[in-house]
């Protein structure tokens, strides 16, 4: 079985500040990662994703997330938010070696407020 | 290149009414997956087409059914509406279903249902 968890609701950082959205997963293999982004009554939006490779992956719009084995986490980190960052986070996590049509399994999602 | 579309972006139904929601992949994606969003509950998976068959279904009631067209195109039915049926309904995309691809999923805009 394959899950994943976002410990926060909700994440506030002050424009400018480093942020970061947590995420950790549960997998019998070895993952594939994601991470989406909701702005307000839009779909998600595809920001990165770790398949394998180097641990630090660089997405879209300056975020970047660092996939650590270890601790079976690969959090979502942004060097200076942005107040137009402020959107629903989800993290996302297939195993990849389920084979067949195992499905994505989404996290709860992550609201992240940037304060100006 | 067009991205995953949706009709309609609204629908108001009554208890006991069917809904039918539609959805168009980008051109060359073959999967389609459909998701429930209702409020505070993150994403819920439903359904997974692929190359026309449901490949893998969510955890909700028979009521809730699709198909695949031979364009891919994708079509959502919930038949005897229930109030809390009334949520986000989205719909992706992705290029590969199934075997060990990553397959990363592109979002449609949504379809916003009401059961009054």
């Amino acid at each position: 079985a394959q899950s994943v968890a976002q410990p926060e609701d909700q994440v506030n950082v002050a424009e400018g500040n480093p942020l970061t959205v947590k995420c950790t997963y549960s997998v019998s293999g070895n993952p594939y990662l994601f991470w989406y982004v909701q702005y307000p009554n839009r779909g998600l939006q595809f920001l990165l994703k770790y398949i394998t490779g180097d641990n630090l992956v660089k997405g879209s719009y300056g975020f970047e997330a660092e996939f650590n084995k270890s601790q079976t986490s690969f959090h979502l980190k942004k060097p200076s938010a942005l107040v137009s960052d402020s959107a629903l986070y989800f993290c996302a996590v297939r195993d990849r070696y389920s084979g067949g049509y195992q499905k994505v399994t989404f996290g709860t999602g992550t609201k992240l407020q940037v304060i100006p | 290149e067009a991205g995953v579309t949706q009709s309609p972006t609204h629908l108001i139904k009554t208890r006991g009414q069917q809904a039918t929601l539609r959805c168009s992949p980008i051109s060359g994606h073959t999967s389609v997956y459909w998701y429930q969003q209702a409020l505070g509950l993150g994403l819920q998976f439903l359904l997974w087409y692929d190359e026309g068959e449901e490949r893998n279904r969510g955890n909700f009631p028979p009521r809730f059914s699709g198909r695949q067209f031979p364009n891919y195109s994708s079509e959502l039915n919930v038949n005897a509406l229930e109030l809390e049926d009334s949520a986000l309904y989205l719909c992706a995309s992705s290029l590969f279903g199934g075997g060990t691809h990553q397959e990363t999923q592109y979002f449609g805009p949504g379809t916003r249902l009401l059961v009054l």
